[in-house]
């Protein structure tokens, strides 16, 4: 079946200190893999995707690349600041199985000054 | 304005009660879903709707009840609400056109901080 698998948090950091989360997945077919972020308060918003292997998303300075062959899909990011400070989801949508959406358990990033 | 809207925003209820919540949304998607979020679990799909004939079971739907009164509006009802409901709810859309450019993607509500007690 598909699942998501990701970093547990929580997770703190000094500000401009550099981000790594990870993430790995199980699909049964080729799936698009996603990271949302979730601000306090807030739903969850759309950070990066990536529809195929090889692929880079990249959006507010963060980027993840999609690695089929360690089924792999880290989020990365080289200078935190404070405003980043939320809750990260990633996820897989997989056309196996309807275009249904699979979310880790999410990763609570907290950056001080 | 939020393009997809959820209501109540917080809600506190007691054991047995039913419960309504609500979802709108302007964005002109056929697809609906109603997720629960409990610390270290991540989101849960309840409920998901491809239409509004088209309604479907998800990963923990006992205990849950739908409606989509018109595109725009899903309903998820707690017949009888008990106090391990007590969660974050969220209501997301997508649009199936985003298959043709190969990926689906989700619009998620502001969500529902729902108590039970």
């Amino acid at each position: 079946g598909n699942s998501v698998t990701q970093m547990e948090g929580p997770v703190t950091l000094s500000e401009e200190a550099f981000l790594t989360i990870n993430c790995t997945y199980t699909a049964t077919g080729y799936p698009s893999l996603f990271w949302y972020v979730q601000y306090p308060g807030e739903g969850l918003q759309l950070l990066l995707k990536a529809t195929k292997a090889d692929d880079k998303g990249s959006n507010k300075g963060f980027e993840a690349t999609y690695r089929k062959e360690t089924t792999s899909f880290h989020l990365e990011k080289g200078s935190v600041q404070v405003s980043d400070s939320a809750v990260y989801f990633c996820a897989l949508s997989d056309k196996n199985t309807g275009n249904q959406f699979y979310f880790g358990t999410g990763t609570s990033l907290t950056v001080i000054p | 304005d939020a393009d997809v809207t959820q209501t109540p925003r917080n809600r506190i209820t007691k054991t047995g009660k039913r419960i309504m919540l609500e979802c709108s949304q302007t964005k002109g998607h056929d697809r609906m879903y109603w997720y629960r979020q409990d610390p270290g679990l991540g989101l849960r799909l309840i409920y998901y709707s491809f239409d509004v004939k088209d309604i479907n079971k998800g990963e923990i739907s006992d205990g849950y009840s739908v409606s989509r009164q018109a595109q725009a509006k899903f309903s998820l009802s707690l017949e009888s609400a008990i106090p391990n409901q007590t969660a974050l709810y969220f209501c997301a859309t997508s649009d199936p056109g985003f298959l043709r450019e190969g990926y689906n993607e989700q619009f998620f509500g502001p969500g529902t901080r729902l108590t039970v007690l």
